[in-house]
């Protein structure tokens, strides 16, 4: 079945550093997602991508749409404590279809 | 606004019962998607509608999971019987409209334990 790779699963970083993350697929994908979610809750769309090549920032969040609409990445500057949780890339692979979610990248801050 | 409202938030029960948990869409949704987390498969659609419609089941494991819409503000997914291996987080989702590009709005999930 289709499939994201998303890598690194688990990252262990500095309050302060920049952290980068992707998520890989073998299909092409007309939309990619990124998701984070806090423990205890749901996952909450962060930024959203709709055109290869396409880069959009949130905040601090930066994710681009890669041209060959088979990958994405996200990155976050400056990281704060409240950072911490667990990433999610998901996709879609026709207009009308499901999303395909990544296994998600679990960011840790050290203090 | 109220989000998506999913209960009960946690659920523990022995084997071979039956389970149902519930979801409240958020008000003007036309798509309501059901989704289980575990940590072991990550986050998996098992059942999607849109306008009340069951659209794609496939991902429903087996014939003990069911799911219905009977009307726009209302869900359920019941599990019957319970097996342990039911055992994770089951999240629903709302989207309005059924273009793909309308982002979907999480709940925060059951926890169910089946001993």
């Amino acid at each position: 079945g289709q499939q994201l790779n998303q890598s690194p699963q688990s990252m262990f970083i500095q309050e302060g550093e920049d952290v980068s993350m992707n998520c890989t697929s073998s299909s092409i994908f007309n939309t990619w997602l990124w998701y984070k979610q806090d423990p205890g809750e749901g996952p909450v769309l962060l930024i959203a991508l709709y055109k290869a090549g396409e880069l959009t920032s949130n905040g601090r969040l930066t994710a681009q749409f890669g041209i060959t609409r088979k990958d994405s990445f996200l990155n976050i500057s400056a990281s704060i404590p409240s950072d911490v949780g667990i990433y999610f890339c998901a996709g879609h692979m026709n207009r009308d279809d499901k999303i395909i979610f990544g296994k998600g990248t679990r960011l840790h801050i050290l203090p | 606004d109220a989000g998506v409202i999913q209960s009960p938030r946690h659920e523990v029960t022995e084997m071979g019962q039956e389970v149902t948990l519930r979801c409240k869409p958020i008000s003007g949704h036309n798509s309501l998607f059901w989704y289980r987390q575990t940590m072991m498969r990550g986050l998996e659609l098992l059942i999607y509608f849109n306008n009340n419609v069951p659209i794609d089941d496939s991902g429903m494991p087996e014939d003990r999971f069911s799911a219905k819409m009977p009307n726009a503000s209302f869900s359920t997914l019941k599990i019957q019987p319970s097996e342990p291996r039911d055992s994770a987080v089951y999240f629903c989702a709302s989207r309005r409209g059924t273009d793909s590009n309308q982002p979907q709005h999480f709940g925060d999930g059951t926890r169910l334990s089946i001993l």
